[in-house]
């Protein structure tokens, strides 16, 4: 059955660095999407990406986040200079379409641990 | 604004009973869809159970049903013949036709901690 990748599964990070964390999507899948959940905390949207762009972001996404395709397989989530409160587990999901009733799948998470 | 709400923090249940997860939520768009996701210890999010807001009947999967009450606005989830192995965190999550992008917005969750 095909399945979203991440890696890697866990990060450790110095405050003020740049982490670049990786994502495979389904391969037939256009919609692709990046989730955070920190620490014993509910799951929250960062932002949505279709066609080579971003379609949506939220308010934490703000100026220090970036997403790409770099490639025809690979979606990334960079944060440029990490700060403690970004440690959190990030999720990739990716999705068919974007009917109500598409499922987004997710992939394992990606700790980031921020010290 | 889309909202999403789980009062139970922390639920117990015996093996092999029923358990009643609650989710509520809030949206002014007609439509839009009704998810429920497991999150086991080891962190991943598994899909489990979808309802649209059109649908008549409430979904079933297996051993997981959806009590959907549209005028109510909610979605339980049923887990029926718990197993030790439904132990989890549960979040309920919807999705609306807003942008057309559709992001999930998720409720907090709710600790299931099935006893032997």
């Amino acid at each position: 059955e095909p399945e979203v990748t991440q890696t890697p599964s866990h990060q450790v990070t110095q405050m003020g660095q740049e982490v670049i964390l990786r994502c495979v999507p389904i391969s037939n899948h256009l919609y692709f999407y990046w989730y955070r959940q920190i620490l014993g905390q509910k799951v929250e949207f960062l932002v949505s990406f279709y066609n080579n762009e971003i379609s949506e972001k939220s308010e934490i996404f703000d100026d220090q986040f970036s997403v790409e395709r770099p490639d025809g397989s690979n979606f990334t989530l960079k944060i440029r200079s990490t700060k403690l409160e970004d440690s959190a587990m990030y999720f990739c999901a990716s999705s068919e379409e974007t009917r109500t009733y598409n499922e987004q799948f997710f992939g394992p998470g990606t700790r980031l641990t921020v010290l | 604004a889309q909202k999403i709400t789980q009062t139970q923090p922390g639920m117990f249940v015996q093996e092999k009973e029923a358990v009643t997860l609650d989710c509520t939520y809030d949206t002014s768009d007609p439509s839009y869809g009704l998810f429920w996701y497991k999150q086991p210890s080891s962190g991943e999010m598994i899909f489990l159970i979808y309802q649209g807001s059109y649908d008549q009947q409430n979904a079933t999967e297996g051993r997981y049903s959806l009590n959907f009450q549209k005028a109510r606005k909610s979605a339980n989830l049923v887990i029926s013949a718990s197993q030790l192995g439904d132990s989890a965190m549960y979040f309920c999550a919807m999705r609306v036709m807003n942008t057309g992008f559709q992001k999930l917005v998720f409720g907090t969750g709710t600790r299931l901690l099935v006893s032997p």
